[in-house]
């Protein structure tokens, strides 16, 4: 099966930066993506890294080292808006298909 | 685009009734999943399908049944509700051909069972 690990909560100030890891163990491992669940709302995809290194896009970074099973989402300059559940997962192959296995989600506040 | 719309958005079942959740996408994705959310965790996949008339088991399948006979629409069967299925449950659709398997989720709806 796969496994996931993530923080369950993370708090920064407003215009700070904040790291949010997640290791995993699995079989068949495509790629880890990163979703963002505000409070009532559905799950929207942030990024995907399928390789080492890091992908870049605007104010979020993420973060994958396939050796270590880890990889990490980085917010900079924090805002309240996004204060918000943050979900690892990783996409693994399963016969013809993929599938997508979540993490049980980093729960992040801002404060002002 | 309306994108992936759910129906009913809220819902409350008594132990032993059975009901259908809706989902549609209009953005003709091969891939479409339903996931179920328990507070304070993340999504499990319930059953997913990889196009019209496939349709494979995901992590916890017990009690729910799928079928698709359209691009557009994924239904998601509960046969016999019971009070561990009281859940929020979205479905996603996905592009066949996306490298990042990016799933667009559907508003969700939210169950209760009594």
């Amino acid at each position: 099966g796969q496994s996931l690990e993530q923080p369950s909560e993370v708090t920064a100030v407003e215009g700070a930066i904040v790291q949010i890891n997640c290791t995993y163990q699995t079989s068949g491992f495509y790629g880890l993506s990163w979703y963002q669940q505000h409070d009532g709302g559905a799950p929207t995809f942030l990024s995907y890294n399928a390789l080492d290194g890091l992908e870049e896009t605007g104010r979020f970074s993420s973060f994958l080292s396939r050796s270590d099973s880890y990889g990490y989402l980085l917010l900079q300059e924090l805002q309240m808006k996004d204060s918000a559940s943050y979900f690892c997962a990783v996409q693994i192959s399963s016969g013809s298909a993929r599938q997508l296995t979540f993490g049980s989600g980093t729960q992040l506040t801002v404060l002002p | 685009n309306a994108g992936v719309t759910q129906t009913p958005k809220f819902q409350v079942l008594k132990t032993g009734q059975s009901m259908t959740l809706q989902c549609a996408q209009d953005m003709n994705h091969e891939y479409m999943s339903w996931y179920r959310q328990d507070p304070g965790m993340g999504l499990r996949l319930i059953h997913y399908s990889v196009g019209a008339g496939i349709t494979d088991q995901g992590e916890v399948p017990n009690g729910y049944n799928v079928s698709r006979s359209t691009t557009e629409d994924f239904p998601l069967r509960l046969l016999s509700a019971a009070p561990s299925q009281t859940s929020v449950y979205f479905c996603a659709s996905s592009d066949r051909d996306s490298k990042s398997y990016e799933q667009y989720f559907g508003p969700g709806t939210r169950l209760t069972v009594t």
